[in-house]
């Protein structure tokens, strides 16, 4: 099946800093991908969605200056949380899709990226 | 956002035991997905199901598309260990378009 891999596992930051995750299809090229969050024994909550080559469209109530999205290419997006809080600590997952898979439309899911903001 | 219901919330099973679980929606959905997450992993896609009433197996795994579009099951047979970890479903309207999460069933194994 088609591999997605996200960067880092895990990371830990300062309150106010600012933290990169990457996310990567390795082995097709994914013109849509997904970022979710899920927070400790609850569901994955879609953040926003972004097509390569334009801007990402986030859920209700997600700040997009606070988590920025880019799509550059058509196996990379990242998502950078902006002065993070601790309150944004939580499980970020991306998920990424492939262009005209027809019924094979599902998204194939990254590890999933642990930010702790202390 | 939306949520899709499932049940039950969380089972604790003696290994070798069949398990169901359901997911029901208050809105049509033309795809169902199973997925099972690992603790600290991303969800893997189990079954997906394209058309209601349709029934696909998967090894030990089965799961159904619910006729009126708003519900679908997914049966273990025969549990394993492995087999733990917290089941999703998800439904997604059209082809392309974003996935809504179940709740999430909690499954244990016992040995």
């Amino acid at each position: 099946g088609a591999v997605v891999s996200q960067h880092p596992s895990w990371v830990i930051c300062k309150s106010g800093t600012s933290v990169k995750i990457e996310c990567r299809s390795l082995d097709f090229q994914a013109t849509t991908m997904f970022w979710y969050r899920q927070f400790p024994k609850q569901s994955l909550m879609l953040m926003a969605t972004s097509n390569e080559g334009s801007k990402a469209t986030y859920e209700q109530g997600v700040e997009k200056d606070k988590f920025l999205i880019n799509h550059a290419s058509l196996t990379l997006s990242t998502l950078t949380v902006t002065s993070a809080h601790p309150e944004d600590s939580s499980f970020y997952i991306c998920s990424a899709r492939a262009a005209g898979q027809g019924k094979g439309t599902e998204a194939f899911f990254g590890q999933g990226t642990r930010l702790t903001v202390v | 956002g939306q949520q899709l219901n499932q049940s039950p919330q969380s089972m604790f099973i003696q290994e070798g035991e069949d398990v169901s679980m359901n997911c029901t929606s208050s809105s049509i959905f033309n795809t169902w997905l199973w997925y099972k997450q690992d603790p600290g992993e991303g969800p893997v896609l189990l079954i997906a199901l394209y058309k209601a009433g349709e029934l696909t197996s998967n090894g030990r795994l089965t799961a159904q598309f619910g006729i009126t579009r708003k519900d679908s099951f997914l049966n273990i047979s025969a549990s394993i260990p492995s087999d733990v970890g917290i089941y999703f479903c998800a439904g997604q309207t059209s082809s392309g378009d974003k996935l809504t999460f179940g709740t999430g069933t909690r499954l244990a194994v016992r040995p």
